[in-house]
């Protein structure tokens, strides 16, 4: 069965460093997402993506955050000054259509993001 | 509004229970409700989900509940077996919008 894949699985990255997670989401999949979980509290939206352009984004996503697509099968969040609390596990999820069509959004394994 | 709420916060039950989580919303736009089952260590994965054009659905052993007028719907697993021993995320959609709203989980242990 396809499916979504993230690496690294684990990132250790000094505070005010960049740092970039990666993603290959399914490939026939259009929406692409990004989910963060703080150790032990519940799975939070970043933003959605779809036709190569932010669809959706939350209170949390802002300007220290960006994605893309740089390719047609890589999806990449980039956190530009890493504070402790990005410390956190993060998803990439993607689906054949949006959440609204009532397709299911497949998650990776996710990449734990450790703050210094 | 936006807000999914979910109990109880951890729940064990013996083998061949039956394991009932519990969620409740704000927002009645919400129109897709998701149950999520994670293991440790890996992504949420999708069990089962609903919508509020009806008020029940069952895949297996697993079925949704689903009460519009109190805003709240619950995930029974029945005959609950040591491998559902997981956390159970319950989440909601709204129209138009592709992000999900998920509870707090519920951490099950299902002791043999």
């Amino acid at each position: 069965e396809p499916e979504v894949t993230q690496t690294p699985s684990h990132q250790v990255t000094q505070m005010g460093q960049e740092v970039i997670l990666r993603c290959v989401p399914i490939s026939n999949h259009l929406y692409f997402y990004w989910y963060r979980q703080i150790l032990g509290q519940k799975v939070e939206f970043l933003v959605s993506f779809y036709n190569n352009e932010i669809s959706e984004k939350s209170e949390i996503f802002d300007d220290q955050f960006s994605v893309e697509r740089p390719d047609g099968s890589n999806f990449t969040l980039k956190i530009r000054s890493t504070k402790l609390e990005d410390s956190a596990m993060y998803f990439c999820a993607s689906s054949e259509q949006g959440a609204q069509m009532g397709q299911p959004q497949h998650f990776g394994d996710g990449t734990r993001l450790s703050i210094l | 509004q936006q807000q999914v709420k979910q109990s109880p916060q951890s729940l064990i039950v013996q083998k061949g229970g039956i394991s009932i989580i519990n969620c409740a919303y704000e927002n009645t736009a919400f129109d897709y409700f998701p149950w999520y089952q994670q293991f440790p260590g890996k992504g949420p994965a999708l069990l089962i989900a609903i919508r509020p054009d009806v008020s029940e659905k069952k895949e297996g052993r697993f079925t949704i509940s689903f009460n519009k007028s109190a805003k709240q719907f619950s995930l029974h697993i029945m005959d609950s077996q040591p491998g559902d021993s997981a956390t159970y995320f319950c989440a909601a959609s709204r129209p138009g919008a592709n992000n999900l709203f998920f509870g707090t989980g519920t951490r099950l242990t299902v002791i043999p």
